[in-house]
């Protein structure tokens, strides 16, 4: 079964920083291109990065280029966020997810963390 | 402005069938037949259901299907029950606009 288990949300205050943490279990993660997915309170998903299986290519949305760092550790098959700068607008649940290229799917999903940008 | 327009709600007694429609471009839904559909009921993770326009993943009740005709993909839900009130999500590869790589939502609502 495959498990991916997001953590490291929580509650910053704007400007501050914050490194999410994505673990997968089940799959093979070192073949596997990996993404970040937010959804603000209310709102709908939005697609925030990709990082292709050797982390040698990534994207980002224009909204966190500059600001947001995706990475991956295949040796302990984890995925992070590192967020810098953060507005109130990032505040959102943020899931990984793994994405099927051939496909163009996101396939499975972490449970979501909570990030709150707030004074 | 590009991306992937959704109705913000639709609604169907149990057992109607009520279809979703997801209209993009001729770059990206009508170009590919890479479109997705998303279900998240309220406090979880989204739940891919249709791939490639009209696959089921294994475990997705055949109760829900997907189809295209130009630029527009839909999700039909058929013999509604209880359980699939949920947002739905599309999604189509080759959207210009990154913001867009989802439509909107559509929450389903089972009257």
């Amino acid at each position: 079964e495959v498990r991916l288990l997001d953590s490291g949300g929580g509650l910053v205050q704007p400007g501050g920083s914050l490194r999410l943490s994505c673990v997968a279990s089940g799959l093979s993660f070192s073949s596997a291109w990996m993404s970040w997915v937010r959804q603000a309170p209310g709102k709908g998903l939005e697609w925030v990065a990709t990082i292709n299986r050797d982390g040698g290519d990534k994207y980002y949305v224009d909204s966190v280029k500059g600001r947001f760092t995706i990475s991956r550790d295949n040796a302990k098959s984890s995925l992070y966020l590192q967020m810098n700068s953060l507005r109130a607008e990032d505040t959102a649940v943020y899931y990984c997810a793994r994405r099927d290229v051939s496909s163009q799917i996101f396939d499975y999903w972490g449970q979501g963390t909570l990030v709150t940008v707030s004074s | 402005q590009s991306g992937l327009t959704q109705p913000p709600s639709a609604s169907g007694s149990p057992g109607q069938s009520v279809t979703i429609s997801c209209t993009g471009t001729s770059s990206d839904v009508g170009a590919y037949n890479f479109v997705s559909w998303y279900q998240q009921h309220p406090g979880k993770a989204p739940k891919l259901i249709i791939y490639e326009v009209t696959k089921r993943p294994s475990g997705v009740p055949d109760r829900f299907s997907g189809s295209k005709s130009g630029n527009t993909a839909s999700l039909t839900v058929s013999g509604l029950q209880a359980e699939d009130e949920a947002d739905y999500y599309c999604s189509s590869y080759g959207v210009s606009n990154t913001l867009r790589v989802f439509g909107g939502g559509t929450k389903l609502t089972v009257l």
